[in-house]
């Protein structure tokens, strides 16, 4: 079975800086998906960056990047610049090839202090 | 991506009774789920609503506690039957199309006195 842990309930970071979350994931699979999902107030579960493993680029969307590790089976998320905004619900999953099985991690609360 | 719609929003039920919570999708989809959120917690999938036959349902759920349709490519419905406080939480449906990637709707916050 697949397991996906992230070993940082909460983090906070200035307004501007960049911060890092965390995430691991065990599986046998050779090809899956990685995401990172927010979750904020509104608790909307908003699409935030996906990867694909057999794609060794790592995944960039503006201010969002990850880090995919697949030897260490690591997938962190970096946010640079960060915002009063991105304050939220962190969480990362992982999905098999054919997407009927996606697990998430218990998550990441990331507080943005101004 | 797909934009997804949840009714009710919110409810505050009695317990024994049943809720109906419909999704709704802007467009046909190949796949769509149910999860449960309880408070503080991550995402837990309930089951996968298949098209035109029976739901597949993780270990732990079961069909009679948790009836789901999906009569055609762009609507489900979760039922929560006999309902007890253990089953306030936040139910959240998503779909997927020809990619791999979920997309949520807003989610609907049960609380059952």
């Amino acid at each position: 079975a697949q397991t996906v842990t992230q070993s940082q309930p909460e983090m906070s970071v200035q307004e501007a800086e960049t911060v890092t979350l965390s995430c691991t994931y065990d599986t046998s699979e050779s090809n899956y998906y990685l995401f990172w999902y927010k979750q904020p107030p509104s608790r909307q579960m908003i699409l935030v960056i996906r990867q694909e493993a057999y794609k060794q680029q790592n995944a960039t969307e503006n201010r969002f990047s990850v880090n995919f590790q697949k030897a260490a089976k690591s997938f962190s998320l970096k946010i640079s610049d960060s915002q009063l905004g991105d304050t939220a619900m962190y969480f990362c999953a992982f999905a098999r090839d054919n997407n009927n099985d996606m697990r998430f991690g218990a998550g990441t609360r990331l507080t943005v202090k101004p | 991506s797909a934009v997804i719609s949840q009714k009710p929003s919110r409810d505050i039920c009695q317990r024994g009774t049943s809720l109906t919570i419909q999704c709704q999708v802007d467009s046909q989809v190949t796949m769509m789920f149910w999860y449960r959120q309880q408070p503080g917690q991550s995402l837990t999938l309930i089951a996968t609503a298949n098209q035109g036959s029976e739901a597949t349902y993780e270990s732990g759920f079961v069909i009679d506690k948790f009836p789901i349709s999906r009569p055609n490519l762009t609507f489900s419905t979760l039922t929560v039957s006999n309902m007890s406080p253990e089953d306030s939480s936040i139910y959240l449906c998503s779909a997927a199309g020809n990619t791999d990637t979920q997309y949520f709707g807003p989610g609907t916050r049960l609380t059952v006195l």
